[in-house]
C-alpha cells in the first residue's frame, strides 16, 4: 500500500539536542498527523494539522503544515532520553474519513 | 491512555486458521478503523465502520472481514490465515464529525506460523 515518504529513516542524538524529521507525499492531504510510537504500544497522537501553512507547537514539538500540501515537518526542542521511540506522520484526505497514509517511521534514540 | 482497549495482546495462530480480534472503542467514538503494521513499517489501513457498517476499506482480500457492534466495540477477523499476516493490528477511534483525530488502542500482536 502507499506510503509517505518520511525522512531520516533514524537518529542518535545527544540529549539537549533539537531534532528535525520530514514528510513528503505526491498527493495532498488536507490534514497531517504525528504521532509516536513507543515498543509494545499503538501510536499517540503529537500533533494535528488541518490547515495549509499552520505552524503549532506542543510543548517541545512544533509541526508545520506545507503550503503546497504534500509535506510537513515536526520539530523537537531540547531532545531528553523519554523522546525515544518511533515518530510517523500521517496523512488525511477527508476530515469524513479515518483513512490515514502513514509514513515508515523515524526511529529516534537520546543518548543521555 | 487513549481508552481505545484491544484484546489479546498476543496471540499465535496457524497458517490456515482462523482469528478473532477485538476493540473497545473510546467512550462517545462511534467510528473505529483497523490497520495492520507489519514490523519496520507504518501502520496500513484495513476497513473503517461507522454506525455498524463499513464505509471504507483498505487494500486488502475479503478474508479480512469485521463488525461493529450497538455499543461501538468491534472485531476484525481474518479466515486462512497466511504467514504474512503476521503484524500488529491496531484498532482506532474517533468522534464521528468534524476533525476529531484517531486514537490508537496498544494492539494486538499476532504471529502466524
Amino acid at each position: 500500500g502507499q506510503q509517505l515518504n518520511q525522512s531520516p529513516q533514524s537518529m542518535f542524538i545527544q540529549e539537549g539536542e533539537d531534532v528535525s524529521m520530514n514528510c513528503t507525499s505526491s498527493s495532498i492531504f488536507n490534514t497531517w498527523l504525528w504521532y509516536k510510537q513507543d515498543p509494545g504500544e499503538g501510536p499517540v497522537l503529537l500533533i494535528a494539522l488541518y490547515k495549509a501553512g499552520e505552524l503549532t507547537s506542543n510543548g517541545r514539538l512544533t509541526a508545520q503544515f506545507g503550503i503546497t500540501r504534500k509535506d510537513s515537518f515536526l520539530n523537537i526542542s531540547a531532545s531528553i532520553p523519554s523522546d525515544v521511540g518511533i515518530y510517523f506522520c500521517a496523512g488525511q484526505r477527508d476530515s469524513g474519513y479515518s483513512t490515514l497514509t502513514f509514513g515508515k517511521g523515524t526511529m529516534l534514540l537520546v543518548s543521555p | 491512555e487513549t481508552g481505545v482497549t484491544q484484546s489479546p495482546t498476543h496471540l499465535i495462530k496457524t497458517r490456515g486458521q482462523q482469528v478473532t480480534l477485538r476493540c473497545s472503542s473510546q467512550s462517545g467514538h462511534n467510528t473505529v478503523s483497523w490497520y495492520q503494521q507489519a514490523l519496520g513499517q507504518g501502520p496500513q489501513f484495513i476497513f473503517q465502520y461507522y454506525r455498524e457498517e463499513e464505509n471504507g476499506r483498505g487494500n486488502f482480500p475479503p478474508r479480512f472481514s469485521g463488525l461493529q457492534f450497538p455499543n461501538y466495540s468491534s472485531e476484525l477477523n481474518v479466515n486462512a490465515l497466511e504467514l504474512d499476516d503476521s503484524a500488529l493490528y491496531l484498532c482506532a477511534s474517533r468522534l464521528e464529525a468534524g476533525n476529531s483525530p484517531l486514537h490508537f488502542g496498544n494492539g494486538t500482536r499476532l504471529t502466524v506460523t
